[in-house]
């Protein structure tokens, strides 16, 4: 099994509805991380988390937000979507120990909004 | 501002030879330097790490030079297989728990 999966993998809406993207991890990692990829522009964060009291914005943090229901599950929600948002959303984890800030990645979802 | 720069076109080459893919940056003193494997429709995945202080890593066929003067990695990928065709991302940090930072990636194909 995944150490790290993400729902859905597919989603189409439209704009103005809200939207909520689910990601779980087994690595028992602290840290996670919300980012999304368009062509040409590369990776870029959205919202971390270092625990669940602890919520960061990261660089593109305006039109979503995000919930760190435990440990293991981190929410990122779209509250009224617009065409501008579609892209492949990752989560991604960290380990506390971890030193080198190696990241692991889930399988993304790929969001259309119409 | 903070800039990685990695080739935006694609690299192709033949089965057998090297692949030589590079990332520079500027404005960053990085304390590490990561080269993540992406595949279409798929997450990043993790490959091979390089320290500050380190000038080569070798992982099998991969090997990663990191230049912290001319502010420059390069990954090299030897004995090249058309399964080694990806995107190729290189993701700077600073350690001590602070966000990776991407390059945009090079897409590597390997042709028979």
């Amino acid at each position: 099994d995944a150490d790290v999966t993400q729902t859905p993998r597919n989603r189409i809406t439209k704009t103005g509805k809200r939207i909520m993207l689910e990601c779980s991890q087994t690595k028992g990692h602290d840290r996670m991380y919300w980012y999304r990829q368009d062509p040409g522009l590369g990776l870029r964060l959205i919202y971390y988390s270092f625990d669940v009291k602890d919520i960061n914005k990261g660089e593109i943090s305006d039109g979503y937000s995000v919930s760190r229901q435990a440990q293991a599950k981190f929410s990122l929600s779209l509250e009224s979507a617009i065409p501008n948002q579609t892209a492949l959303y990752f989560c991604a984890t960290r380990g506390k120990a971890e030193s080198t800030d190696t990241q692991y990645f889930g399988p993304g979802t790929r969001l259309t909004v119409l | 501002s903070q800039k990685i720069e990695q080739n935006s076109e694609a690299l192709n080459i033949q089965e057998g030879k090297t692949a030589t893919l590079t990332c520079n940056y500027t404005n960053y003193s990085p304390a590490y330097l990561q080269w993540y494997r992406q595949d279409p429709g798929r997450g990043p995945v993790f490959l091979l790490l390089i320290r500050e202080n380190e000038k080569e890593k070798r992982k099998e066929r991969l090997k990663v030079t990191f230049d912290t003067t001319l502010k420059q990695s390069l990954f090299h990928i030897t004995a090249s297989q058309p399964a080694d065709s990806a995107t190729y991302l290189c993701a700077l940090s600073t350690g001590g728990g602070n966000k990776l930072t991407f390059g945009t990636g090079t897409q590597l194909k390997v042709e028979l």
